[in-house]
This record gives C-alpha cells, structure tokens and sequence, in this order.
C-alpha cells in the first residue's frame, strides 16, 4: 500500500483564519479523497480529488469553505477556510490502491483546533 | 443510498474472549465492504475487505469477517482479544459503481485485563 503523509499533524488556530493541509503520497495516484472527523464520530467524505480537474463535492461541502489543489499525482493541498470552532476535526486524505483500486488508503490525519 | 450501520457504539471484552462487532449495510446491490481500525491518535489502517470473493474475509492481526447477503451484515471477529486491540473500528461500504466510502458510526473497542 501507498505510504501517505500529511502536514501539518495537528494545529490550533484563531477563527476566521484558513489553514491549507498537505497531503503526500509516495507514488503516483488517480483519486485522492479528503474526509473530515469530527470529535467523537465517524468519517464523512469532503470532496475527491483527481489530478487535472476540479474536486468533485459532497453535499454540504462547498469549493469556497474547502478549496482543493491536485497539482500532480502525488500531492493534493485541502484549505478550510475562514474557520471557526465548528471546524475542529480531524482532517484525513486517502488514496485509491493502485494494486487495488477498490481500496482507499489513510494518512494518519492532521487535528484541527480553532479557537 | 448505500447506508452503514454500527450496532453499538461502544464494546468491552476481557483479554482473551471473542471479540464480535457488528455491521449491517443498506445496500440491495451487494457493494464492496470494509473494516479500519484507528488507534488513538492516528489514521485509520485497514484491517480487511470484501470485494464479492471469498465470503470469510481473513485480515490482519487475527480479524476476520463474514459476509452473508440474507442478513446484509459484514460482522468483525476475533477469537480471543488482546489488549493492543483496543481501538476505535469503523466498518464502510462502497458500491460497485462508485468511489465514495460510506462509514459506519464506528465501534469503540475496550479490552480490560
């Protein structure tokens, strides 16, 4: 499986400032995916990234509170934007297998605090 | 819409009974299914999968699952748990036509001594 990193691991910020997370992956990849936990339940789908086109959004995310980058097939940027307490999550990105494209595969996640 | 469901949101055991976590799916089309596991503070790792194979899904660290279409379930076990088991589980689907997963409410596993 792919070795996935992200930046930064945690962070706590003032509202009304954005935050970018990076996410890493050690080969190239299709589909990357950005989901969002928050404190205490279960992973919801924030939008997937394919490289060379826009993010495609869940319902209830929007571009302009969740901007996303995939400049190649190795990187994706999530941004959240204009913050406030009610973003506190943990944000994690995943990747499509390559061996096995009907799995994702989980970065270790980055703990979002505003305060 | 593929739908997961997590009976219980919390299970304790001792070390060295079975463990059993529960997991039922909505879907009429049997859809790819998932066990994760996240340890304190981390990302989630992947325990095991179902992709219309093999129904007795064998995974890592001693976990398996069994997939039975009359029931829509896709329950977790372990015969006899340790205590580096516990964590929080978290069981997801994804149909065969899309790429999005779709997560239980997850399962806070604790093993007492």
């Amino acid at each position: 499986s792919a070795v996935i990193s992200q930046k930064p691991s945690r962070d706590i910020c003032q509202r009304g400032t954005s935050l970018t997370i990076q996410c890493q992956v050690d080969s190239q990849v299709t589909m990357m995916f950005w989901y969002r936990q928050q404190p205490g339940q279960s992973l919801t789908l924030i939008a997937t990234a394919n490289q060379g086109s826009e993010a495609t959004y869940e319902s209830g995310f929007v571009i302009d509170k969740f901007p996303i980058s995939r400049p190649n097939l190795t990187f994706s940027t999530l941004t959240v934007s204009n913050m406030s307490p009610e973003d506190s999550s943990i944000y994690l990105c995943s990747v499509e297998g390559q061996a096995n494209t009907d799995t994702q595969y989980f970065g270790p996640g980055t703990r979002l605090t505003v305060l | 819409a593929q739908s997961v469901t997590q009976l219980g949101s919390h299970v304790s055991v001792s070390e060295g009974a079975l463990v059993l976590l529960r997991c039922n799916y909505s879907s009429s089309v049997p859809p790819y299914l998932f066990w994760y596991v996240q340890y304190p503070n981390q990302g989630l790792q992947l325990l095991l999968k179902y992709t219309s194979a093999a129904t007795l899904v064998k995974g890592i660290n001693g976990f398996e699952a069994e997939f039975k279409k009359s029931e829509t379930s896709f329950h977790l076990t372990k015969p006899s748990a340790h205590m580096s088991d516990a964590a929080e589980y978290f069981c997801a689907a994804t149909e065969l036509t899309a790429d999005k997963l779709i997560f239980g409410t997850g399962t806070r596993l604790q093993v007492f001594p």
